[in-house]
Order: structure tokens, then C-alpha cells, then sequence
């Protein structure tokens, strides 16, 4: 069983505050680390597909870095909006599989 | 939206009973992904097809199937359905393997009574 988990388990952020979360996983077999964005009542929305050890990917106030080798990613979120909030889910892809964590659940307070 | 379409957005069923739940693909991506969501648990891998062809398996019951046709759209079977059964079943799909992002689908609710 693959082991893929997210911490913390839920965040509450004032709003204009900056934040991560982190994401661990296997660094055997590994193939890419992808990292989702799902808001209630919607659909999981993909942020970022990372491969590469050292990867670094930016969308706007939201950044994601990966290490490899030790297996982890962080997902940050700079001067945090409430349109941020958000359960972050990250997913290992190795052994043609995708193996989601529980997710890290976000509020941004007003 | 996503470009990926499911059908039907809501189902429900009784104990016993089989279902089949639907997904169309955004155009031109050639990989199709199951994924359920029951109440306590993230979201589950079930089953991957490539170009029609089955690719990886999860944890998919051995009383579910599936297959992906030659227009590339996909169906789920549901049989001998059960109380746990009931969850979110999410469809994705991406132009290659899981090494590419997915889109995800609105999704099939399934409740079983």
C-alpha cells in the first residue's frame, strides 16, 4: 500500500497571510507528483504535474516545489484570498498509478 | 468545466441492483480514469484505459467493470450493488498516461438503498 500523506489535515488562514502545506510520498518508482485544487460542490481542478527532482512550478500567487529524493512536495500560497479556499490534494503517480492523499482543507477567514 | 462530461449526475438504486455510469472524454485525450469517493475516505484509483485498451488497475471491485470504446467514451459497470457502494464516481481523463494532468468530471452520485 502506497503511502501518500498530506499535512496538515485542515488550515484556517487569515486572509492576506501567506501558507503551505506539505505533501509526502514514495520516492521509489516514482514517475510525477501532481497537486489538485478542490472546492466543495466541484470537481478536482489540477494545479501542477511535477517530474523532476528540484522542480519548481508557479500559477499566479500559488507555487509548488519537489524533491525526489526524500520525498516531498510543498504547495505555497502567498497572500492568501478567500476564492483560496479549498481542500489541495496531491497525488503520486508511480507504477502507472495515481495515489491520492486525504488532502489538506483550507479557509481563508476574512 | 472541464470538457469532460458524466452521466447521470445523480442515480439511485437499490441493493442488488447494477448501473452504469457514463464518461465522455475532452477531445483528443485518449486516457480515461475511474475514481470513487465514498464519505470517510479521498478519492480511490479504480481503473485506467488508454486508447481503449485497459492500462492499470486499483482498487476496483471484482463486481465492477469497465471498458472505453472506439470514440474513446467510457462506461463503468456497477453490479450487485451494495449499501457501501454508495460514494462519487469521478471520471478524468488526459491526453497520455498519468504522468500528464488530469481533468476531472462533475462526477455520478450513486446512492444505494
Amino acid at each position: 500500500i502506497l503511502n501518500v500523506e498530506q499535512s496538515p489535515q485542515s488550515l484556517h488562514v487569515q486572509e492576506g497571510d501567506s501558507t503551505n502545506f506539505t505533501c509526502s510520498f514514495p520516492s521509489s518508482n516514482f514517475y510525477a507528483l501532481h497537486w489538485y485544487r478542490w472546492e466543495t460542490a466541484k470537481s478536482p481542478e489540477a494545479l501542477f504535474v511535477m517530474t523532476l527532482n528540484g522542480d519548481e512550478k508557479k500559477k499566479g500567487r500559488i507555487s509548488a516545489t519537489l524533491n525526489t529524493k526524500e520525498g516531498y512536495s510543498y504547495l505555497y500560497i502567498k497572500g492568501s484570498q478567500p476564492e483560496d479556499s479549498a481542500t489541495y490534494l496531491c497525488a503520486y503517480f508511480g507504477n502507472e498509478k495515481l495515489t491520492f492523499g486525504t488532502g489538506t482543507r483550507l479557509t481563508i477567514i476574512p | 468545466d472541464s470538457g469532460v462530461t458524466q452521466t447521470p449526475k445523480h442515480l439511485i438504486t437499490a441493493t442488488g441492483q447494477r448501473v452504469t455510469l457514463r464518461c465522455s472524454p475532452r477531445s483528443g485525450d485518449l486516457s480515461v480514469y475511474w475514481y470513487q469517493q465514498s464519505l470517510d475516505q479521498g478519492l480511490q484509483f479504480l481503473i485506467q484505459y488508454y486508447n481503449g485498451e485497459e492500462r492499470a488497475k486499483g482498487n476496483i471491485l471484482e463486481r465492477f467493470s469497465a471498458q472505453q470504446f472506439p470514440d474513446l467514451h467510457s462506461e463503468l459497470n456497477l453490479s450487485s450493488l451494495e449499501l457501501g457502494d454508495s460514494a462519487l464516481y469521478f471520471c478524468a481523463s488526459s491526453v497520455g498516461g498519468g504522468g500528464n494532468e488530469q481533468y476531472f468530471g462533475p462526477g455520478t452520485r450513486l446512492t444505494v438503498t
